[in-house]
């Protein structure tokens, strides 16, 4: 079955630990991205991929950092979360940027207190 | 800078009446345009996609988007809505030529279906 993954899906945390919230895809996809979604504000972009090695930062990128070694993979990782990380993240991937739809993971609540 | 705007918030409508859910876009380049639905604790999918071609664009569970590149405009309809139609829905904007490769999403609709 084509799909994203993404772990774990409820993390709670304190400030300053480091976690690293993982997403695969299984669909040769080129292109995935990390998103947050908060009340009243949407979906923001925090990063995003073209292909392996390859990575830019969207509109919210402060406080996050990523890598795309392999193609299936891209970790968002939170070097020192703080509470206004707290937040829903999506995971994402398409064939390619712009032209195409994007697939969305189940989403990784994540509390940071 | 691209931006998109869902001025609704929150819709509520009867069931089987028809719905209008609106988006504008700024951009100073051409734009794919997208909208996708958020079903309670679940992740995003497409409803449809405008690319280019013909202004009206049909897509799953029967909604249809009309394209406007005048008024800058990408509203969702659907002419019966059903209880299963309540979610949240976001239109989502990608440039076409700029090579920044981001997509901007509205800050989304919440579609109230009442019995």
């Amino acid at each position: 079955e084509a799909q994203v993954t993404q772990n774990p899906r409820y993390l709670i945390t304190v400030t300053g630990k480091k976690l690293t919230v993982t997403c695969s895809q299984n669909m040769n996809h080129e292109y995935m991205s990390w998103y947050r979604q908060d009340p009243g504000l949407g979906l923001r972009q925090i990063y995003y991929s073209m292909n392996v090695e390859v990575t830019d930062k969207g509109d919210v990128p402060e406080g996050y950092k990523v890598s795309r070694k392999e193609k299936r993979n891209f970790p968002l990782i939170l070097e020192s979360p703080s509470p206004n990380q707290t937040s829903l993240y999506f995971c994402a991937s398409s064939l390619t940027a712009s032209l195409y739809e994007q697939y969305f993971g189940p989403g990784t609540r994540l509390t940071v207190t | 800078a691209q931006s998109v705007t869902q001025l609704d918030s929150q819709v509520p409508v009867f069931e089987e009446a028809p719905v209008e859910l609106r988006c504008n876009y700024s951009s100073s380049v051409s734009v794919y345009l997208f909208w996708y639905v958020q079903y309670p604790n679940q992740g995003l999918q497409l409803l449809l996609k405008y690319l280019s071609g013909s202004t009206l664009v049909k897509g799953i569970n029967g909604f249809e988007a009309e394209f406007n590149k005048s008024q800058t405009s990408f509203h969702l309809r659907k002419p019966s809505v059903h209880i299963s139609d309540t979610a949240e829905y976001f239109c989502a904007v990608s440039e076409a030529t700029s090579g920044t490769y981001k997509y901007i999403f509205g800050t989304g609709t919440r579609l109230k279906v009442l019995a």
